[in-house]
């Protein structure tokens, strides 16, 4: 059966420093995924998605980047993080487009 | 992008029927309806999918309108374990801020 692995599951950051956020999923292959960020009481916003290796399509022109270097891994990354990158980002797969998404547990981010 | 809008919330005793409604007026053709929810501090959970025909399966019933334009997510038998936030959302896959269940003991 597939899952989807990430971490961590909390994180505090300094402003001004790196971040790096790992996503793995197994038992598929050629997955679409996903990163979200979900602010406080807020609903979930798309930031990347990727359908293949090397393919990174950003919805929010934003302080964070995204890589996939392998089939299934996806990482979403950010040379300094703001106040405002806060939040719970939240990795997910799909088959497809139209097939339903599966979340990871997602990571807590708090920039202090 | 086609959106979709939901009420922010609703309030249902346990054990008995609910309807989360759904308009999505612009959907195209080719955009299925999903139904997610999300308890506090975890990712969404897939419930429901369809596409033109209502579609039965163990957590949900998801009923589409003959137009499209507009779908309800029912839950048979609320208990205290569907108390949580429902996103209903296209093909597109653009969250908004769902609608909140609470469920009355």
């Amino acid at each position: 059966s597939q899952t989807i692995h990430q971490w961590p599951a909390t994180l505090v950051q300094p402003v001004g420093s790196p971040l790096s956020l790992e996503c793995t999923v197994e038992g598929t292959s050629n997955p679409n995924l996903y990163w979200y960020r979900q602010a406080a009481g807020r609903g979930l916003q798309l930031l990347f998605y990727s359908v293949g290796i090397g393919q990174i399509s950003s919805e929010v022109p934003q302080n964070l980047s995204a890589s996939r270097p392998q089939d299934r891994q996806f990482i979403l990354s950010s040379k300094k993080l703001l106040l405002s990158d806060s939040g719970f980002y939240l990795c997910a797969w799909t088959g497809g487009f139209d097939s339903p998404l599966h979340f990871g547990n997602g990571t807590r981010l708090t920039v202090t | 992008d086609a959106k979709t809008t939901q009420p922010n919330s609703m309030e249902s005793n346990e054990e008995e029927p609910v309807h989360l409604p759904c308009n999505h007026s612009t959907i195209s053709g080719t955009d299925y309806i999903h139904w997610y929810r999300q308890l506090p501090s975890q990712g969404p959970e897939y419930v429901i999918h369809g596409l033109t025909s209502n579609v039965n399966n163990r957590m949900a019933s998801l009923a589409i309108a003959e137009d499209r334009k507009s779908s309800t997510l029912i839950l048979h038998r609320a208990t205290l374990r569907d108390a949580a936030v429902y996103y209903c959302i296209l093909s597109k896959l653009t969250f908004g801020k769902g609608i909140t269940l609470s469920v009355r003991p």
